[in-house]
């Protein structure tokens, strides 16, 4: 099945400065990675994906990176805020779906004023 | 949020009791999830169903059962409940396939003494 990496599993930054997560997975079939942020206490929400068809995806402060060849996608928040605070994880999804999103252990943002 | 939601969102119970935990969707969504969350481990998928009575294995599926019998309705069921299974349980929702987003119910925090 597929197996998914992700680094660093704590990460402290400057308000201000940019956030930069690591995730690799083990299944090239994989064509799916969504991004989820979870607040403490709280569900996982999703706040941006990229497909294989797609090498990068832009949202406003946060923008998703994929590199297929090397099996890795990237989280980037740029401009980073008191509120970017949580834990954020990494999926992906195989090819066939059958097996449902495999999840990375996650990061915790802390964001320093 | 999505018309995601999970009862009981608390429970406590005794080691070799059942428990039943229940997922209602008033989104008309096709495929529904079982996760459990655990310190150190992310998401891990437990069972899924892609459709009323059509349901299949996740990656931790031992010592756990599951049943669609209406669109709106996913229920987890722990047949003798022990206490490696005490972790928060979160309900998941899709469209018409697996990569399409997936919403998060509000989570179940199940306790196994």
């Amino acid at each position: 099945g597929e197996n998914v990496e992700q680094h660093p599993s704590t990460l402290s930054v400057q308000e201000g400065d940019s956030a930069v997560i690591k995730c690799t997975y083990s299944d090239s079939a994989s064509n799916y990675f969504p991004w989820y942020k979870q607040e403490l206490g709280k569900r996982p929400q999703l706040i941006i994906d990229i497909r294989s068809n797609v090498g990068e995806k832009k949202d406003q402060r946060i923008a998703v990176t994929l590199n297929k060849t090397a099996k890795h996608f990237s989280l980037h928040i740029t401009e980073t805020q008191p509120e970017d605070s949580a834990v954020y994880f990494c999926a992906a999804l195989t090819g066939g779906g059958a097996d449902g999103l495999t999840f990375g252990k996650g990061t915790h943002l802390i964001i320093q004023p | 949020d999505a018309g995601i939601t999970q009862s009981p969102r608390h429970k406590v119970t005794e080691t070799g009791t059942p428990v039943t935990l229940r997922c209602h969707q008033t989104e008309n969504h096709r495929y529904m999830y079982w996760y459990r969350q655990d310190p150190g481990h992310g998401l891990r998928l437990i069972h899924y169903s892609y459709g009323v009575k059509d349901t299949d294995k996740g990656e931790v599926s031992d010592g756990y059962s599951v049943s669609r019998s209406k669109t709106e309705d996913f229920l987890l069921t722990l047949e003798s409940a022990t206490s490696s299974q005490t972790s928060v349980y979160f309900c998941a929702i899709s469209r018409d396939s697996p990569a399409d987003t997936q919403y998060f119910g509000p989570g179940t925090r199940l306790t196994v003494l």
